[in-house]
């Protein structure tokens, strides 16, 4: 079945800084990739997502890019602010179907 | 819109006891997913409806855990004989139709099996 990797377990950045998280998966099937963010003792929070008919997506200060070649995808975070700290998880799943598989998040820490 | 609702929020049994999470999803979605949240593992599918029916369990432990959906408005995770090995955050979430759409995740069930 799919694998979906996140790289960085964990990640502190400056505000203001940009801060880049990075995801491979396994699947070529593979066709969406979406993105959530948890904060402490809540659940998971939808925040972007991107298809694999294009290579790049962008919502205000957040940016996702795709590299199906290389079985990669990234979110780009932009002018972080304190309230960006969270665990963000991304996520892979086939057309159509909504099993999705999930990398084990990566927690990010803005610093004032 | 109250979101997924999902009773109790924390549970704590003995060894060898059942558990039982209620999950409420949101109104007018016909999916709802049931995911497990541990440390080690991370997030891992467990099963998902559609329509009330069951549509994929590949997740299921194959023994002690069970989950149903009698109606539209609820589903329920049953694991029996509990084992400090299910201890973890159980997360239920919904969706409008279930293909490739955004999840709405309840906050989640604690379970701590002592």
């Amino acid at each position: 079945g799919e694998k979906v990797e996140q790289h960085e377990s964990t990640l502190s950045v400056r505000e203001g800084d940009s801060a880049v998280i990075n995801c491979t998966y396994t699947d070529t099937a593979s066709s969406y990739f979406p993105w959530y963010k948890q904060e402490a003792g809540k659940g998971l929070h939808f925040v972007i997502d991107i298809r694999s008919n294009v290579d790049r997506k962008q919502s205000q200060r957040l940016i996702v890019l795709l590299d199906k070649k290389a079985k990669r995808f990234s979110l780009h975070i932009t002018a972080t602010q304190p309230e960006d700290s969270a665990i963000y998880f991304c996520a892979a799943s086939r057309a159509g179907y909504q099993n999705f598989y999930f990398g084990k998040g990566t927690s990010l820490t803005v610093i004032p | 819109n109250a979101g997924v609702i999902q009773t109790p929020r924390h549970k704590v049994t003995g060894k060898g006891q059942e558990a039982t999470l209620w999950c409420e999803p949101i109104s007018g979605h016909s999916a709802v997913f049931w995911y497990r949240q541990t440390i080690v593992q991370g997030l891992e599918f467990l099963t998902y409806f559609r329509n009330q029916a069951p549509i994929d369990d590949s997740g299921m432990p194959k023994e002690r855990f069970s989950a149903q959906m009698p109606n539209q408005s609820h589903s329920t995770l049953k694991i029996q004989s509990t084992q400090p090995q299910d201890s973890a955050v159980y997360l239920c979430a919904s969706s409008l139709d279930g293909t490739n759409e955004r999840l709405f995740f309840g906050h989640g069930t604690k379970l701590s099996v002592l």
